[in-house]
């Protein structure tokens, strides 16, 4: 595709299930991101990816966060036993390398009751 | 986690009048970033700054790098409604790697 994509765009959960969101990034990108943005505030760095290992995963906040990228592509940001306080929209981004221009994708907006 | 102090958090504003938005931080940022963020997507990022005292132009966004490397601001001239939308900027160091750091926004309103 001509960007990055994530699905779902929208997400309600009830607390204690587990989710999954998916991340496509720009073709060709080796470097992934993925982002916390709570409602009125800026976007908090969770993980990042170069080719299919994290070098940097020090913002996920809690063990029940993790992530994988799968053939240098697809990303997935799991979340275990969801609580309200992970409701936020989740962004993705994706840049050619490292220190390059990140494209962001439109988030998936989570909702957890 | 750390963010960037960013102000104002909301500015409303009359369509042609100029408008100014900073960020500051107690620390060094090696690389400054302006993005904007309408509804349902991600960020787009306006103009990026790489170099202390740079000062850099896109359209009618200019941007500066500031010379302590701990803040820049962005200004926007002659403002038109479809400038409407929330604005970020973003900071990277070099003890960071590729992550950004955020500051928390400036919700611009232009009135026709």
């Amino acid at each position: 595709g001509a960007g990055v994509s994530q699905s779902p765009s929208n997400k309600v959960t009830e607390k204690g299930k587990d989710v999954e969101l998916r991340c496509d990034p720009i073709s060709g990108h080796t470097a992934l991101y993925w982002y916390r943005q709570r409602l009125g505030q800026g976007l908090e760095f969770l993980i990042y990816f170069q080719g299919n290992s994290a070098p940097d995963k020090s913002g996920l906040p809690s063990d029940r966060f993790s992530a994988e990228r799968t053939g240098e592509s697809v990303s997935t940001l799991t979340i275990q036993r969801t609580q309200q306080e992970d409701s936020a929209v989740y962004l993705c981004a994706s840049s050619f390398d490292r220190d390059n221009e990140q494209f962001f994708g439109p988030g998936t907006r989570l909702t957890v009751l | 986690g750390q963010q960037l102090n960013q102000s104002p958090q909301s500015m409303f504003i009359q369509e042609g009048e100029d408008v100014s938005m900073n960020c500051t931080s107690s620390s060094i940022f090696n690389t400054w970033l302006w993005y904007k963020q309408e509804p349902g997507e991600g960020p787009v990022l306006l103009i990026a700054l790489y170099k202390a005292g740079e000062l850099t132009s896109n359209g009618r966004l200019t941007a500066q790098f500031g010379i302590t490397r701990k803040d820049s601001f962005l200004n926007i001239s002659a403002s038109i409604p479809s400038d409407v939308g929330i604005y970020f900027c973003a900071g990277r160091k070099k003890t960071s790697g590729s992550r950004l750091t955020f500051g928390e926004g400036t919700q611009l309103t232009v009135n026709p």
